[in-house]
């Protein structure tokens, strides 16, 4: 089944401590995201790629970094800068932006907390 | 940070009742719109991509249109039932390939 998988889908962390969240697809999609939700608010772009080897910062990006070594991969590390971490962190990804219809197709999410 | 407002917040309607909701956004470096629906413990579902000023688009109950001269669109759903309960967003897209969203309407349908 093609889709995109998030883990862990919930993630607990010490203050201080650097985490990585994973996202993975098997869409065969040029373009992927991060997003952040917090209670009562929409969705927030972290980073985004649409190529391998290459991404960009979001709205929110301090705080936050991502690699995009391979297509189907876009990790997110949550690095003890990040002044509110405890949120709830979705990846989508997309055919990209050369393709008209390039609805995004999110994972399960992670939920991350920091104690 | 581009400014993309959803309107209402939340709503609350009758089964059977027919309701809409407004998606605002910049009407400069427009790409796409894009509607999703999120429903609880789910992950969210495109509904339609939008593109050009004009556009209109359904699915079943639910039709979208697009006005991108001045900046806004409008989800119509006809008829709510239930399962039609969801959190509605809205996502504007430039052709750099960000995306910024509203912060979504809150559908309830009573039976």
């Amino acid at each position: 089944d093609g889709g995109i998988t998030q883990s862990p889908k919930y993630l607990f962390r010490k203050e201080g401590q650097n985490v990585t969240l994973s996202c993975e697809q098997n869409l065969n999609h040029d373009a992927m995201y991060w997003y952040r939700q917090d209670p009562g608010q929409g969705l927030r772009l972290i980073y985004y790629s649409q190529i391998v080897n290459d991404f960009q910062k979001g709205d929110i990006a301090e705080g936050y970094s991502v690699s995009r070594e391979k297509k189907e991969s876009f990790p997110l590390t949550v690095t003890s800068a990040q002044k509110n971490p405890t949120a709830f962190y979705l990846c989508a990804s997309s055919r990209g932006r050369a393709v008209t219809y390039n609805e995004q197709f999110f994972g399960p999410g992670t939920r991350l907390t920091v104690l | 940070i581009l400014n993309v407002e959803q309107s209402p917040q939340s709503l609350h309607v009758q089964e059977g009742d027919s309701t809409n909701f407004t998606c605002s956004f910049p009407s400069s470096n427009f790409y796409a719109l894009h509607w999703y629906r999120w429903e609880t413990a789910k992950s969210p579902e495109a509904l339609f991509v939008m593109t050009l000023n004009g556009d209109e688009k359904k699915k079943g109950r639910i039709s979208a249109t697009l006005n991108t001269k001045e900046g806004y669109s409008y989800l119509y759903i006809k008829g709510s039932q239930p399962e039609d309960s969801a959190t509605y967003l809205c996502a504007f897209m430039t052709n750099a390939g960000k995306s910024t969203f509203g912060d979504g309407t809150t559908l309830t349908v009573k039976p």
